[in-house]
């Protein structure tokens, strides 16, 4: 079965620099979902969207963007990037149709700052 | 507000020895859904277990079985038998979906560490 896929894997940047990570959900799912985990850390909600509005906010620092395309892909910009933006983030998709409470999470983005 | 509390940062046991890992959690939500989520080194996260708020039945999938008792708000983990496989970080999650969609909050983590 398809699952969430995200890219790239690994990601290095430097210092106030921008990235992108990008997420493909599993197919007919219409939430998709991103999380930033720092080292030694749990994983922090920083933003959800649902049929292509923002649907839930959580610590996404302003730096931060994100949005989900009409093919329900979702992308995190982020500007400006500080050495504590090193993280792996994660993105999960869930379907409000079919809704169990799970989120199918992705193998996740490793972003390092240098 | 939602919370989940794991109190165990870290946990090193001897293979085979059996590991409970707790976790005690807090809604104002009536249905709610609990996870376990495994995270190895290799950094993904694993899917456990799902367990809605309106299941309080005892769950064993091989060497793995969760508690859940609403009495106490807790959702322990137990491995039984444990292996060095089984080294990896532990979260415990809720969700409350609201309007259909679901937003997870995860404990800390225990980290397990088994020793040969």
């Amino acid at each position: 079965a398809a699952g969430v896929i995200q890219s790239p894997r690994h990601l290095i940047k430097e210092k106030r620099e921008t990235a992108t990570l990008k997420c493909y959900p599993i197919p007919r799912h219409d939430t998709v979902y991103w999380y930033q985990q720092g080292p030694g850390q749990d994983p922090q909600f920083l933003i959800s969207f649902y049929e292509k509005m923002q649907s839930d906010k959580g610590s996404i620092p302003d730096r931060f963007s994100a949005q989900q395309f009409s093919d329900y892909h979702s992308e995190l910009n982020m500007s400006s990037l500080e050495l504590g933006d090193s993280a792996l983030y994660f993105c999960a998709s869930s379907s409000t149709y079919n809704n169990t409470g799970e989120l199918f999470f992705g193998e996740g983005s490793r972003l390092t700052v240098l | 507000a939602q919370k989940v509390t794991q109190a165990q940062t870290e946990i090193s046991v001897v293979e085979k020895e059996d590991v409970t890992l707790d976790c005690v959690y807090e809604t104002r939500d009536t249905t709610y859904y609990l996870f376990w989520y495994k995270q190895p080194p290799s950094g993904e996260l694993v899917f456990l277990i799902r367990r809605n708020s309106f299941d309080e039945q005892n769950e064993i999938s091989g060497r793995y079985s969760w508690n859940f008792q609403k009495s106490t708000s807790s959702f322990n983990f137990t491995i039984t038998a444990s292996q060095v496989v089984d080294s990896a970080v532990y979260f415990c999650a809720l969700s409350a979906p609201n309007s259909g969609y679901s937003t997870l909050t995860f404990g800390k983590g225990t980290m397990l560490l088994v020793s040969p």
